[in-house]
């Protein structure tokens, strides 16, 4: 079975400033899906960044980027010029590309990040 | 914006209670699940729901649980008798297949007394 570890439970960041939180994952598999989900006090849970395990290019989107290490089964998030709507539990979670495996996410523990003015 | 709607968004029920929780998925997805999270907890797969039928359920997923999508449109997830253990946040989602993150709803708290 397939498990995501998220090491950081909170973390902290100026407001401007960068902050990466840390993911890794442990899987058989060869072809998979990541994510990153940003959960606010709402506790909606918003897709902030996918990435797929056969592209080796780090996908971007605006402000947050990923360091995806298949090798290594890391995957961290990078926040760029962090604002206060950044705050945020922060979920890293697995999904597999196998048909027929359901396409269940697998999820982290979770990071809560705290934006600091 | 597409989105997964969800009904109610806080239900309080006493123990034994049997509840059912709604959601309306997007209207092209194909595949449908059910989570949860219970306060302060990881996020949780309860089942997964494609093409009329269960696809997978985790060990969560026990007989007092189902689901179903008596329409095309509603997907529900019924608890036939509520433990207090079962409070919690349930979100449902829905995907295309492929590379595509899941669109989730805004979730049901459910409280159990």
């Amino acid at each position: 079975a397939q498990t995501v570890t998220q090491s950081q439970p909170e973390m902290s960041v100026q407001e401007a400033e960068t902050v990466t939180l840390s993911c890794t994952y442990d899987t058989s598999e060869s072809d998979y899906y990541l994510f990153w989900y940003k959960q606010p006090p709402s506790r909606q849970m918003i897709l902030v960044i996918r990435q797929e395990a056969y592209k080796q290019q780090n996908a971007t989107e605006n402000r947050f980027s990923v360091n995806f290490q298949k090798a290594a089964k890391s995957f961290s998030l990078k926040i760029s010029d962090s604002q206060l709507g950044d705050a945020a539990m922060y979920f890293c979670a697995y999904r597999s590309a196998k048909r027929g495996s359901g396409s269940r996410l697998t999820f982290g523990e979770g990071t809560q990040l705290t934006v600091n003015p | 914006e597409p989105e997964v709607t969800q009904t109610p968004s806080h239900q309080v029920t006493q123990m034994g209670q049997e509840v059912i929780l709604r959601c309306v998925p997007i209207s092209n997805h194909l595949y449908f699940y059910w989570y949860r999270q219970i306060l302060g907890q990881k996020v949780e797969f309860l089942v997964s729901f494609y093409n009329n039928e269960i696809s997978e359920k985790s060990e969560i997923f026990d007989d007092q649980f189902s689901v179903e999508r008596p329409d095309g449109s509603n997907f529900t997830l019924k608890i036939r008798s509520t433990k207090l253990e079962d409070s919690a946040m349930y979100f449902c989602a829905s995907s295309e297949l492929g590379p595509y993150g899941y669109t989730f709803g805004s979730g049901t708290r459910l409280t159990v007394v």
